[in-house]
This record gives structure tokens, sequence and C-alpha cells, in this order.
């Protein structure tokens, strides 16, 4: 079966600073992975995704994932957090043959100013 | 572009009441839907998947039900809601040729 494994359910990082979310997956086969945003009360907004084209994957907002299969992670980063990036972020897989996802645990993220 | 609506956007119910929320999505034609439900302090559990009009696959077996009758619009119910089934109602859909898939703005359900 797949699935995700969010290794950190709470980081803290001063505004500036660099943000490291990290991910691994569990798949017999190539998946494709994603990183979801969820701020309070709002649904979930995809910031990237990975369906086996570059392994350092670009989203939005300045967020970027690598794909690592010899170490089944998928780790997101951004250089320099924002204010506005207060919220939780979910790793995703896809499952095999239905179209449906498996969802971490979620990792909340704190910036402080 | 693609929409998704969801409505209510907040609810309130008694124990025991009925429930009727409702998913549209504008923009495209014979998508997958899916209805998600988070619990407080808990990740998303995915509660019904439809990939056409009147089919519809449950995760769980639980006090809800969904339907589809329209190409893009779904629905989810319940005859008489429990205490149980209070939380963030997230409707999403995605292109039947991918995986990723785009979300709603949700329902918070309170059941009182």
């Amino acid at each position: 079966a797949q699935s995700v494994t969010q290794l950190d359910s709470h980081v803290s990082v001063s505004e500036g600073t660099p943000v490291l979310l990290r991910c691994n997956y569990s798949s017999s086969y190539s998946p494709s992975l994603f990183w979801y945003v969820q701020h309070p009360n709002k649904g979930l907004q995809l910031l990237l995704k990975y369906t086996s084209a570059a392994t350092l994957v670009k989203g939005i907002n300045g967020f970027e994932a690598e794909f690592k299969k010899s170490e089944t992670s998928f780790h997101l980063t951004k250089p320099s957090a924002h204010m506005s990036d207060a919220a939780e972020y979910f790793c995703v897989v896809s499952r095999i043959n239905d179209y449906k996802l498996s969802f971490g645990a979620g990792t909340t993220v704190t910036v402080r100013a | 572009s693609q929409t998704i609506h969801q409505w209510p956007a907040t609810l309130v119910q008694p124990v025991g009441s009925p429930l009727s929320l409702e998913c549209t999505v504008e923009g495209t034609s014979n998508p997958n839907l899916y209805w998600y439900r988070q619990a407080a302090g808990r990740g998303l559990q995915l509660l019904f998947y439809s990939v056409g009009i009147g089919q519809i696959s449950s995760e769980v077996p639980q006090n809800l039900s969904a339907s589809r009758p329209q190409d893009r619009q779904f629905i989810l119910s319940s005859k008489k809601l429990l205490l149980s089934d209070s939380g963030f109602y997230l409707c999403a859909w995605s292109d039947g040729q991918r995986y990723e898939q785009y979300f709603g703005p949700g329902t918070r359900l309170t059941v009182t």
C-alpha cells in the first residue's frame, strides 16, 4: 500500500529563515507526490506536484520539493519564510489504480516575527 | 478555469436532525468527485468517491450517504446527525486522467 510519513508534527521558524518540511513515502511503484497547504478554516491548496518528470519541483509562493527515490523522500523547502506561510502542510501520495490519495498526518508551521 | 463551490460555509445542527451539504464544480466535465471529513486535530478521511453520475463508492461505514444527481454536483447527506459527525467537510474534484485533487472552501459542521 502507498503511504506517507511526515516526520515533524510541528515546525517553528523565524521570519526570513529557511523552512524544511520532511516527508518520506512508501510505494511499490513510481508514485505521484504532492504537497498541499491549509490555512485555518480553509480548503487545501495544491502547492506543487511530482509526476515522474524533473526531480526538483517548483511550486507556488517560493516553495520547492525534491524527489529522492534512493531515500524515498519528498521534502518541502522554502528559502525565506513569510508570516503568511503559517499554516498546516500535507504531504500526499497517489494510490495505484484508483486515483485516490493517501494523506500524511500534517505538519503545522509557525512563523515567529 | 475550474471553480469548486461548497455551501453552506458553516452549519450548527442538533443531534438527530438531517443534513445536506452541497458541492458543485464549474469549468470541467465528468470530474471525479470526493467528500472528505477533517476532525479537529486530525488528518483527512476520505468518505465518498464518485467517478460519474449515480456512481458512489463509500470508504468507511457511517451515518452519512452521498449522491451525485448531476455531472458536477455532489451531495453529502444524513438522516439523523450524531455528535461524532461534527467536523470540517471538504469536497474535492480531479480530472479523471490526473491524480491531483482540487479542494473546495469547506463546510464547518457542529452538531450540538
